[in-house]
């Protein structure tokens, strides 16, 4: 069965720093491309950013370009969101999906996502 | 940015009515465009892709047309867990993949 469990949520401090994991089980996780989408509460999805197989392809929407970076590490199945200088805006649920090919690369499995809140 | 534009925002009906919801594209986005549905507290789902090709495990009453600007998301017969949330999102000009801002579908 495919998984992707996300962590690492929480709240956090205006211009605070949060790391974000998603460990990926039940398929071959190195061979699919991977997003972060996000969800500000009581609103709409937003695409965030994709990283490719090997990660040596990353991109990311203008609204976090120079404060997120984005990684994975296929060994360990798992992809990462290192948020930093967070803002008010950022407060969103956060979830990783899985890029499949055979369903036209859009997104056939999804986390439950996690609650990143900023506030002071 | 293509920017998508889905109606109604919210759409009234019983179960066993027929839900016709629209996404409606900025600029064309050719068939690259897919239908989520999410319910509360859970993550989005996939519905349909290439804007008319079922998600493995869909129940043939849902279905996805339309091309270039224009789409459609069809639920012919409305059951129950259908009442949710639905998203269009294009990957036309990937990677600035984006959604529609969504229609909710609540029972009347």
């Amino acid at each position: 069965e495919v998984q992707l469990v996300e962590s690492g949520g929480g709240l956090v401090q205006p211009g605070g720093s949060l790391r974000l994991s998603c460990a990926a089980s039940g398929f071959t996780f190195s061979i699919y491309g991977m997003n972060w989408v996000r969800q500000a509460p009581g609103k709409g999805l937003e695409w965030v950013s994709y990283i490719s197989t090997s990660g040596s392809t990353i991109y990311s929407a203008d609204s976090v370009k120079g404060r997120f970076t984005f990684s994975r590490d296929n060994a360990k199945n798992s992809l990462y969101l290192q948020m930093n200088s967070l803002r008010a805006e950022d407060t969103a649920v956060y979830y990783c999906a899985r890029e499949d090919y055979a369903s036209g690369s859009f997104f056939d499995y999804w986390g439950q996502g996690t609650l990143v809140t900023v506030s002071s | 940015e293509i920017v998508l534009t889905q109606s109604p925002a919210t759409l009234s009906l019983s179960p066993g009515e027929r839900a016709t919801l629209s996404c409606r594209a900025s600029q064309s986005v050719s068939s690259y465009l897919a239908w989520y549905q999410q319910k509360p507290g859970q993550a989005p789902r996939l519905l349909i892709y290439d804007a008319s090709n079922r998600a493995t495990g869909l129940p043939a009453r849902f279905s996805g047309s339309g091309s270039g600007t224009d789409f459609t998301l069809t639920i012919s017969s409305l059951e129950p867990e259908d009442f949710a949330v639905y998203y269009c999102q294009q990957r036309s000009n990937w990677p600035r993949i984006t959604f529609g801002g969504g229609t909710k579908v609540e029972i009347k």
